[in-house]
């Protein structure tokens, strides 16, 4: 099926560290998500975006849905252990219509070193 | 307000067999998704359920089928099971119809394995 480009694919950084991600996709999106998966569990959801440009703050966690419509990106500030786990960006395409559908990327896995 | 919650956690089930997967919605949500997750992979979209009829697909076989009840609960029904249907199934709930209706909150996952 359809997957969004999300990179980086891994990251191994150190505690207290800045972390950037972002999501492409060659189609226009109406809304985009970002989601965090640990290990057997469901994806949970850490922001939401609904307009192009809007830049939202979830805690040390920030997000903007891209100008072009076309792009998300995902920032998290000061990290700490528990931030491990794997990031997905999902997102409404407009060509969906009422259908609503998600196209999620690969994932963004975060390792952090104490 | 209670989560989505799926059950049974883990199955394991042999090539052929037939099985069925269960979840509960988030309180006052109408709508249910299911997607299927590979190892390493994002969540695959099923299909989606509003007022008990399917109104949205994946690109998934027919028979992967669901049903969805007057109380929200759904069900996911997999025939003549293979073994790439080893994922994990995951059932997301939304309020349709409000502000936020993209916002999909997700059960913990059915872990299925075929043999």
């Amino acid at each position: 099926g359809q997957q969004l480009n999300q990179s980086p694919q891994s990251m191994f950084i150190q505690e207290g560290e800045d972390v950037s991600m972002n999501c492409t996709s060659s189609s226009i999106f109406n809304t985009w998500l970002w989601y965090k998966q640990d290990p057997g569990e469901g994806p949970v959801l850490l922001i939401a975006l609904y307009k192009a440009g809007e830049l939202t703050s979830n805690g040390r966690l920030t997000a903007q849905f891209g100008i072009t419509r076309k792009d998300s990106f995902l920032n998290i500030s000061a990290s700490i252990p528990s931030d491990v786990g794997i990031y997905f960006c999902a997102g409404q395409p407009s060509y969906a219509g009422n259908n609503r559908k998600l196209i999620w990327g690969l994932g963004t896995s975060l390792a952090v070193n104490p | 307000e209670t989560g989505v919650t799926q059950s049974p956690t883990h199955l394991i089930k042999t090539r052929g067999q037939q099985v069925t997967l269960r979840c509960s919605s988030q309180s006052g949500h109408n709508t249910v998704s299911w997607y299927q997750q590979a190892l390493g992979q994002g969540p695959q979209f099923i299909f989606q359920y509003y007022r008990e009829e399917e109104n949205g697909r994946g690109n998934f076989p027919p028979r992967f089928s669901g049903l969805q009840f007057p109380n929200y609960s759904s069900e996911l029904n997999v025939n003549a099971l293979e073994l790439d249907d080893s994922a994990l199934y995951l059932c997301a709930s939304r309020s349709s119809g409000r502000a936020g209706a993209d916002e999909q909150f997700f059960g913990p996952g059915t872990r299925l394995t075929v043999l």
